[in-house]
């Protein structure tokens, strides 16, 4: 099983928008509501920012938002803060092998 | 508060066995599956395997279903993660996470870094 496809890095301005793409099959993404974003600064443990493609846990603030369309899931992080720079990871339910991760994708707050 | 704890680092020889332990605090264990994750040096996530922890099923990574076990001990609030025949690319940190809904892990063990070398 290969990995949920995410593009390398994203970067953006303190302000600004930012919309991480996540790109699966009809196996995994297309079909299930089972997609999650973790967000892992370096050195420690990833943290949930949203599951079941659109829920966000508590203490996760509203500027982090999940959606999906097709094979292809969506993390979009608005008011960008510095804070926010890190690896983004999504990941999702597959029906061949279980759980499945994406590639990860590096944020660059500039 | 919901708390994962881990056992410590672990230095093992190719084709040994480590098994590394999560214990659960802070909640009702066996209300929650727990799913263990590594992450090689520099490298992305790479789901290993889960556990039905009410009653002990589970599912493996088709590239570690010959290597992996994952086992728990409901008494004592207890997953385990059992990796065999150790190989050099194995090294990575080992990740113990508890499921919120479906499949989003909402609390993550500190981390174990398990160490292949001659």
């Amino acid at each position: 099983q290969s990995a949920l496809t995410q593009p390398p890095s994203v970067s953006g301005s303190p302000g600004q928008s930012v919309t991480i793409s996540c790109t699966g099959t009809n196996s995994d993404v297309g079909s299930y509501n089972r997609v999650s974003w973790y967000q892992q600064p370096p050195g420690t443990a990833p943290k949930l920012m949203i599951y079941e493609v659109t829920n966000r846990p508590s203490g996760v603030p509203d500027r982090f938002s999940g959606s999906k369309s097709g094979n292809t899931a969506s993390l979009t992080i608005s008011g960008l803060q510095a804070e926010d720079e890190a690896d983004y990871y999504c990941s999702s339910y597959t029906s061949s092998i279980g759980w499945v991760f994406g590639e990860g994708t590096k944020l660059t707050v500039l | 508060q919901v708390q994962l704890v881990q056992s410590g680092a672990e230095m093992k020889r190719p084709g040994a066995s480590v098994k590394v332990s999560c214990k659960a605090s802070g909640y009702p264990f066996t209300s929650h599956a727990i799913h263990w994750v590594r992450q090689a040096p520099g490298q992305r996530l790479e789901w290993m395997g889960w556990i039905n922890v009410g009653n002990g099923n589970t599912k493996y990574s088709q590239k570690l279903q010959d290597r992996v076990t994952i086992t728990r001990d409901t008494s004592a609030s207890i997953a385990y993660m059992d990796l065999s025949s150790l190989r050099f690319e194995d090294t990575a940190v080992y990740y113990c996470a508890r499921v919120v809904g479906f499949g989003g892990l909402d609390y993550w063990g500190q981390g174990t870094l398990v160490t292949v070398s001659s």
